[in-house]
């Protein structure tokens, strides 16, 4: 089935160097919807942003990812870190015309410091 | 704007307890879902529905029963509470392939 991988569990970085989050994922469907989550402490999954566009960048809120097919990948970027931006990131995946099940990647723990 | 809104906050249950948890939405929106999230694991989808009487399994759903008698509520028993099910379960709501809204979660606690 499908799924999506979040290789870091945690990522730790002082305010002002640059994020970057690693999704990557496999699925049989040929355009699926890839997104990012963001969950902050005692609060729900919100979205960030998402995209269903091969190799176009999509932003939101400072963040940036781009939809590579070729590599399964949808890493998120920011190009410096603000401690507001300490929070769990979630990357997910529907199978776009292949169905609603929307499946998430274990998470990244995002920790910024002064 | 919407809201989704679930019920109870907190459930307590005795090892080996039928639990239940609701949800409702008021954006009208078609598909819903129950996620189950614990530390490390992230978010693993246990059962979705994506019209009023439908209902499709996730990958979590053994143990687990979920009802949709209606387009705005989506309910989620636990069969048989463990105490290795403690967790935070998540109700989401969407259009379609798009964005999903997700409530403030229910915390399952087994005594």
């Amino acid at each position: 089935g499908d799924s999506v991988t979040q290789t870091e569990g945690l990522v730790t970085l002082t305010e002002g160097l640059p994020v970057m989050l690693n999704c990557t994922y496999q699925t049989i469907y040929s355009n699926p919807f890839l997104f990012w989550y963001v969950q902050h402490l005692n609060e729900s999954p919100r979205l960030l942003l998402k995209s269903f566009t091969d190799n176009k960048r999509t932003e939101h809120q400072g963040f940036h990812a781009t939809l590579h097919k070729s590599s399964s990948s949808f890493h998120l970027q920011k190009s410096s870190a603000q401690l507001s931006d300490s929070a769990l990131y979630y990357c997910a995946l529907s199978p776009g015309t292949g169905g609603y099940k929307v499946v998430f990647g274990s998470g990244t723990r995002l920790l910024v410091s002064p | 704007g919407g809201i989704i809104t679930q019920t109870p906050k907190f459930l307590i249950g005795q090892e080996g307890q039928k639990l239940t948890l609701k949800c409702q939405q008021n954006f009208n929106h078609d598909t819903m879902y129950w996620y189950r999230q614990d530390s490390g694991k992230g978010l693993r989808l246990i059962y979705y529905s994506i019209t009023e009487n439908d209902l499709q399994k996730g990958d979590l759903s053994e143990g687990y029963d979920a009802s949709r008698e209606k387009k705005s509520s989506f309910s989620l028993t636990v069969t048989s509470a463990q105490k290795n099910e403690m967790a935070v379960f998540l109700c989401a709501s969407s259009i379609g392939q798009g964005t999903l809204y997700f409530g403030e979660g229910s915390r399952l606690i087994v005594v």
